[in-house]
């Protein structure tokens, strides 16, 4: 079946790291591809999103890149701020029911 | 996009009890989802509630257990029936709608439940 695996947390980091959290899928046909992001004390929501091989999602200076021949949607930014502090789930949906998979999710955290 | 609401937004109860959440959305939408996050998971979906048919169980799950109920394209309810410790989580309902991203799934805060 479809899945989705991360890589394990807790992630600490230096304000203005880079930050990279991989994640990888496992899913039959083309899956679109997401990130959602859960700050402390809020909701769910996403953060960005690809739908097809090469495509590119951006949002708030984090990117995710759809690698269909590496089966990966890493999360990557360049500078890290205190504020990005979150847990960051990687998702797949892979019909049109809407129908998410999480992987287990990453928490980041990001020191001054 | 879309704004969600819960009710209650946590509750603590005793096992074998029921607790029922309400999900409230702020315009009509066609599919609505039920998630379960336990504690220091993932989110699991539970089941897919779509106005005018039975809602869709994921593997896993059981409409004994989980009724759900979709009156209308706002509104839906999940009940927690017979609860046990392992029953512990945080629900969450959510929506599919359109956004200028195109469409995107809308989560609501949450319902945290806890059983003793």
């Amino acid at each position: 079946g479809n899945s989705v695996t991360q890589m394990e947390g807790p992630v600490t980091l230096s304000e203005e790291a880079f930050l990279t959290i991989n994640c990888t899928y496992t899913a039959t046909g083309y899956p679109s591809l997401f990130w959602y992001v859960q700050y402390p004390g809020e909701g769910l929501q996403l953060l960005l999103k690809a739908t097809k091989a090469d495509d590119k999602g951006s949002n708030k200076g984090f990117e995710a890149t759809y690698r269909k021949e590496t089966t990966s949607f890493h999360l990557e930014k360049g500078s890290v701020q205190v504020s990005d502090s979150a847990v960051y789930f990687c998702a797949l949906s892979s019909s049109n029911t809407g129908k998410l998979i999480f992987g287990q999710g990453t928490t980041l955290q990001v020191k001054p | 996009s879309a704004v969600i609401s819960q009710k209650p937004s946590r509750d603590i109860c005793q096992r074998g009890t029921s607790l029922t959440i309400q999900c409230q959305v702020d315009s009509q939408v066609t599919m609505m989802f039920w998630y379960r996050q336990q504690p220091g998971q993932s989110l699991t979906l539970i089941a897919t509630a779509n106005q005018g048919s039975e809602a869709t169980y994921e593997s896993g799950f059981v409409i004994d257990k989980f009724p759900i109920s979709r009156p209308n394209l706002t509104f839906s309810t999940l009940t927690v029936s017979n609860m046990s410790p392992e029953d512990s989580s945080i629900y969450l309902c959510s929506v599919d709608a359109a956004s200028d991203r195109g469409n995107e799934q809308y989560f609501g805060p949450g319902t945290r439940l806890t059983v003793t």
